[in-house]
């Protein structure tokens, strides 16, 4: 069984500039999670979805941060404009219902 | 406020030694624990969890303790391998599962052989 998909794996990107992030859960997985993790800590959940339903983005920066889950599978996580202190490991996990998360090998992004 | 807490962020052991990595929380809603493991460039992968009904839960080498009364868990490795090199994270839930996680910082484990 395929994992969580993350892409792309690294960005460099300058300040102000936007990105995107895309992740493709495991199949059947109805709940997606995104994490960022920055240098030295555990990952902090920036928004969950149950199919394609944000049940929780309390942690979400709404000035800058997007997300989408059309069709509940994919998601697109997106940051406009990124800022210097975004630069982190952006991860994406699944789970079903209330199961073990699953999670993807991260993107790393760079802001410069 | 960190409400998980993992205060060493390194332990070094010897191969066939036991190791023991600590973490403690601060919110007594928690009532779900989860350790990962994570190497690096990889996204964290699930190693063990316990249930705040339970003092006790072993899969294999890997044993996690919990002591409510002190807001205390621990991973016991027995015997550790050189595999067993990563860093360890520990996350709290109190949703009864696994659906809004809390995780610590992490303790970077070096089994030497």
């Amino acid at each position: 069984e395929a994992g969580v998909v993350q892409s792309p794996r690294y960005k460099i990107i300058e300040k102000k500039q936007p990105v995107a992030f895309w992740c493709n859960p495991i199949s059947g997985h109805n709940t997606l999670y995104w994490y960022r993790q920055n240098l030295g800590q555990g990952p902090e959940l920036l928004i969950r979805y149950e199919n394609e339903e944000a049940v929780d983005d309390s942690q979400l920066p709404k000035d800058r941060f997007s997300a989408e889950r059309l069709k509940g599978v994919d998601s697109t996580l997106k940051i406009q404009p990124a800022e210097l202190g975004d630069s982190a490991v952006y991860l994406c996990a699944s789970s079903s219902q209330s199961e073990t998360q699953y999670f993807g090998p991260g993107t790393r992004l760079l802001v410069l | 406020d960190q409400q998980v807490k993992q205060n060493s962020p390194s332990l070094s052991v010897q191969e066939g030694r036991i190791s023991i990595l600590n973490c403690d929380y601060t919110n007594s809603m928690f009532d779900y624990f989860l350790w990962y493991k994570k190497y690096p460039a990889e996204g964290p992968t699930f190693l063990i969890s316990i249930s705040s009904i339970k003092d006790k839960n072993e899969d294999g080498r890997f044993t996690v303790f919990l002591n409510k009364s002190a807001k205390h868990l621990s991973l016991h490795i027995v015997p550790s391998q050189p595999g067993d090199s990563a860093v360890y994270f520990c996350a709290a839930s109190d949703q009864g599962g696994s659906e809004k996680l809390v995780f610590g910082k992490g303790t970077k484990l070096t089994v030497n052989p």
